[in-house]
């Protein structure tokens, strides 16, 4: 596609779910990235693919976050056991080649567990 | 950890005035980039700043890196209403991962 396409780009759940977040970026990037946006806050990052691999997954909040990335493309970032303060706008971006290159973000996916 | 540090964290002023925003670490980085994002969207990339004393202009925005490659500003002349944003710099880390800033609002009144 043109652009980085994330879903969904609402998602409300409740305590206790688990949630999938989708993330499709630009077609021949190799580099994809997933952060965390609390209201009006900077960027926490959670997790950088080159390809397939996770050169550093340091960012994961806890063990009940995890994410994929298959076939160089899509990548789904998973939350098991939601809590509240799991609640923050989850932006996925992707870049050509690594780190230090330009990023382009998608619109991002609200989360709110309620 | 390197941490980036934004300066203010909130700016509201009238248009056709000028503001300086700053980003600051006691790290030095390779390089650093500004993003502006707007509401219900994704940070977009302003400049990448690589040289220790670089300035860049675009436009009515100056960026400028500190010699040292610590530190870095933006500086906005005559701003404008379409200026209102969440203003972020970046740089990557040791661990060769993009970081962020923790953003300055600005809000620029007609």
């Amino acid at each position: 596609g043109a652009g980085v396409s994330q879903s969904p780009s609402n998602k409300v759940t409740e305590k206790g779910k688990d949630v999938e977040l989708r993330c499709d970026p630009i077609s021949g990037h190799t580099a994809l990235y997933w952060y965390r946006q609390s209201l009006g806050q900077g960027l926490e990052f959670l997790i950088y693919f080159q390809g397939n691999s996770a050169p550093d997954k340091s960012g994961l909040p806890s063990d009940r976050f995890s994410a994929e990335r298959t076939g160089g493309s899509v990548s789904t970032l998973t939350i098991q056991r939601t809590q509240q303060e799991d609640s923050a706008v989850y932006l996925c971006a992707s870049s050509l080649a690594g780190p230090g290159e330009k990023l382009f973000f998608g619109s991002g996916t609200q989360l709110s567990v309620l | 950890t390197q941490l980036l540090e934004q300066s203010p964290q909130f700016l509201s002023i009238q248009e056709g005035e000028n503001l300086t925003v700053y980003c600051n670490s006691s790290s030095v980085f390779s390089s650093l980039q500004w993003y502006r994002q707007e509401p219900g969207e994704g940070p977009v990339l302003l400049v990448t700043v690589v040289t220790g004393g670089e300035v860049k202009k675009l436009k009515r925005l100056t960026f400028q890196f500190g010699d040292a490659r610590k530190d870095s500003s933006l500086h906005i002349t005559a701003a404008q209403p379409g200026d209102t944003g969440l203003y972020l710099c970046a740089g990557v880390d040791s661990s060769y991962k993009l970081i962020f800033g923790s953003g300055t609002r600005l809000l620029v009144r007609p």
